[in-house]
């Protein structure tokens, strides 16, 4: 165990809604990212959260968005919801920016399927 | 060019042998390497992480780094079957991200 979680577990939307994904990094860990990872694919960096500024962005379109809190637990958001936003979302937080130390700890995962 | 790139695999070895996995990456300026596991239906769980040039051992499993030709290697001794997994490499890039790897799977075989 990481301490690292994530809710929910498993989501179904449908193409065009709107989905927020959560989770609550280690203790100690002010460094936020996330990750969307296809089936038999390595994880692709979405963005990454310094003490709740955006610090990092992968190639994600503007509709993939988040939020790091005081509390360095972070949200990522997803706007109009495509069948190609069916994958696992992971969240990852580490010691992070300032500290030298980017080993990074994964939660369990949210898996999102849009039909 | 993609920024880090892994063998696919699938690897297959013998249990007992020696599991050898290699990574490349683009970033020059890139400081940071991670070797990651991760099981069938499960997050990736980290196993090592290198710094600087030449080896680090971890019990049956030795990161090998040279920066110099921007690769990076993760050899598992003494293969169990229980190690059968894909095996990620990510590298932190001189951006601040981390950018892994598409995965190389191991199977080992009893």
């Amino acid at each position: 165990e990481t301490g690292v979680t994530q809710s929910p577990t498993h989501l179904i939307k449908t193409r065009g809604q709107q989905v927020t994904l959560r989770c609550s990094s280690q203790s100690g860990h002010n460094t936020v990212s996330w990750y969307q990872q296809a089936l038999g694919q390595g994880p692709q960096f979405i963005f990454q959260y310094y003490r709740e500024e955006e610090n990092g962005r992968g190639n994600f379109p503007p509709r993939f968005s988040g939020l790091q809190f005081p509390n360095y637990s972070s949200e990522l958001n997803v706007n109009a919801l495509e069948l190609d936003d069916s994958a696992l979302y992971l969240c990852a937080s580490s010691p992070g920016s300032g500290t030298g130390i980017y080993e990074q700890y994964f939660g369990p995962g949210t898996r999102l399927t849009v039909t | 060019q993609k920024e880090v790139e892994q063998n696919s695999g699938p690897l297959s070895v013998p249990e007992g042998a020696i599991a050898s996995l290699n990574c490349t990456y683009s970033d020059r300026g890139s400081q940071s390497f991670f070797w990651y596991r991760q099981y069938s239906g499960k997050s990736p769980e980290l196993i090592m992480s290198i710094y600087s040039n030449g080896d680090k051992e971890d019990g049956r499993f030795t990161a090998q780094l040279n920066k110099a030709s921007q690769y990076v290697s993760l050899l598992i001794r003494d293969s169990q079957p229980s190690d059968s997994a894909t095996y990620l490499c990510a590298v932190k890039s001189s951006y601040d991200k981390v950018i892994f790897g598409p995965g190389t799977s191991l199977s080992v075989i009893p």
